[in-house]
């Protein structure tokens, strides 16, 4: 089992929809990350978060460190935002690596 | 435009050469990172360094690769007597240590196909 699973693995919306990709991770962490990466392979990141929530125009990104789960919404969707979102997780102890999930891939149709 | 760039962004290789890429992380940066993804997957771990110091390497990362970074700037990975298996893209990141939770900045990545 993946250190950090994310769901779904595909995801299909039309323009406008509400979307929600989730994320799930198994060990102690100290900071999770969402990314975003576009064909041809550059990453950006989107959200670090540690706790609670944070908003960046239409992005929102939740986590729970209790449950051990973190999720992104995206408001009104459109085509530009069709891309892999990766979720990464920062162990609390030891190493700085990040941990990635395997990504969901999104498609936002007009 | 995140600042790190890598050279270069496509590779194509006969199997049994070697080759190297390049990493130029943001300059104010001192912990840089290298990472492999293959299609479908997210990024794996390879090796990172704080200034020239190698800290840490993956058990992904055989005898036949090398990473470096000689002035605690720019880093290069080399890979030797490449396999069909060594096919993915190449990811580098920095980050600025000393700070909690630090952001990860990417470059764009060198897509590598071994022929």
């Amino acid at each position: 089992k993946n250190e950090v699973e994310q769901s779904p693995q595909n995801l299909t919306a039309q323009e406008g929809e509400f979307i929600t990709i989730n994320c799930s991770y198994s060990v102690g962490i100290s900071a999770l990350h969402w990314l975003q990466q576009h064909p041809g392979g550059g990453i950006v990141s989107l959200f670090m978060l540690s706790s609670g929530k944070k908003k960046h125009g239409r992005l929102i990104a939740t986590i729970n460190i209790q449950e051990k789960h973190s999720s992104l919404h995206i408001t009104a969707s459109h085509p530009r935002d069709s891309a892999v979102y990766i979720c990464a997780v920062l162990l609390r102890i030891g190493t700085d690596k990040l941990i990635f999930g395997t990504g969901t891939r999104l498609q936002v149709f007009p | 435009d995140t600042g790190v760039s890598q050279d270069p962004r496509h590779k194509i290789t006969k199997r049994g050469q070697n080759v190297t890429f390049r990493c130029d992380p943001i300059s104010e940066h001192n912990r840089l990172y290298w990472y492999r993804q293959t299609l479908g997957q997210g990024p794996e771990f390879l090796t990172y360094f704080q200034n020239e110091a190698q800290l840490e390497k993956s058990r992904l990362l055989s005898d036949r690769f090398s990473a470096e970074r000689p002035k605690g700037s720019f880093s290069t990975l080399e890979i030797q007597r490449t396999e069909q298996g060594d096919s993915a893209m190449y990811l580098c990141a920095s980050s600025l240590q000393g700070r909690m939770n630090t952001e990860a900045f990417f470059g764009q990545g060198t897509r590598l196909t071994v022929v």
